[in-house]
């Protein structure tokens, strides 16, 4: 059974620039949460969404954010990067509204 | 205040001690805990999770919770020099296990000498 799927593993953007990050959750899985993760401030959760919409939210900018697809996979988007936004970013996926979140391997952001 | 506190560690124990991490909450509505283990360059993977005072035991592993106190822990007994990783504490609004929003820690670094 495949896992959490995230693409791309790393990337390197400018400031400025803006950045979309692709989830794909286990199959059968209808929620998608995402997660930001950096040395300072652990894991802080950016959003989630189940069967298509955002059901929570973190307290991040506008600048941040997210969607869903029929198949359930996600995609989240940072615009006008800034270098705080360097961080491991994690996709989590489960199959409903409740129960274990299995987690993707993350994809590293670096702003230069 | 954070509102998940976790010490950063290092915990330095030795194989086959006994290993207890410690986490506190700030919000009294809280209603799930969870632990998860990473490893250098993984992703989070749950090791068991609690919503109701006392402790519950899965193998190596016994999770107590106190909600008076606010204050969660988890104990490695016989610890391995695999279970050396940074554990997190995360802890939801919602009960039943639920994960929607979780509020995780900074996480603690253990590592088991041989």
């Amino acid at each position: 059974k495949a896992g959490v799927t995230q693409t791309p593993r790393y990337l390197i953007k400018t400031r400025g620039q803006q950045v979309t990050l692709s989830c794909s959750p286990i199959s059968g899985h209808r929620s998608v949460s995402w997660y930001q993760q950096t040395p300072g401030q652990g894991l802080q959760f950016l959003f989630e969404y189940f069967s298509e919409t955002q059901r929570n939210k973190g307290n991040f900018p506008g600048r941040f954010s997210g969607r869903q697809f029929s198949n359930s996979r996600s995609e989240m988007n940072v615009s006008t990067l800034e270098l705080g936004d360097s961080a491991l970013y994690l996709c989590a996926s489960r199959r409903g509204e409740t129960g274990e979140l299995f987690f993707g391997e993350g994809s590293r952001l670096t702003v230069l | 205040q954070k509102e998940v506190e976790q010490n950063s560690g290092p915990l330095s124990v030795p194989e086959g001690a006994i290993a207890s991490l410690n986490c506190t909450y700030s919000d009294r509505g809280s209603q799930s805990f969870f632990w998860y283990r990473q490893y250098s360059g993984k992703s989070p993977e749950l090791i068991m999770f609690i919503y109701s005072n006392g402790d519950k035991e899965d193998g190596r592993f016994t999770a107590q919770l106190n909600k008076a106190s606010q204050y969660v822990s988890l104990l490695i007994r016989d610890s391995q020099p695999s279970d050396s990783a940074t554990y997190l504490c995360a802890v939801n609004l919602w009960g039943g296990g639920a994960t929607n929003k979780l509020i995780f820690g900074t996480g603690t670094l253990l590592a088991v000498q041989p």
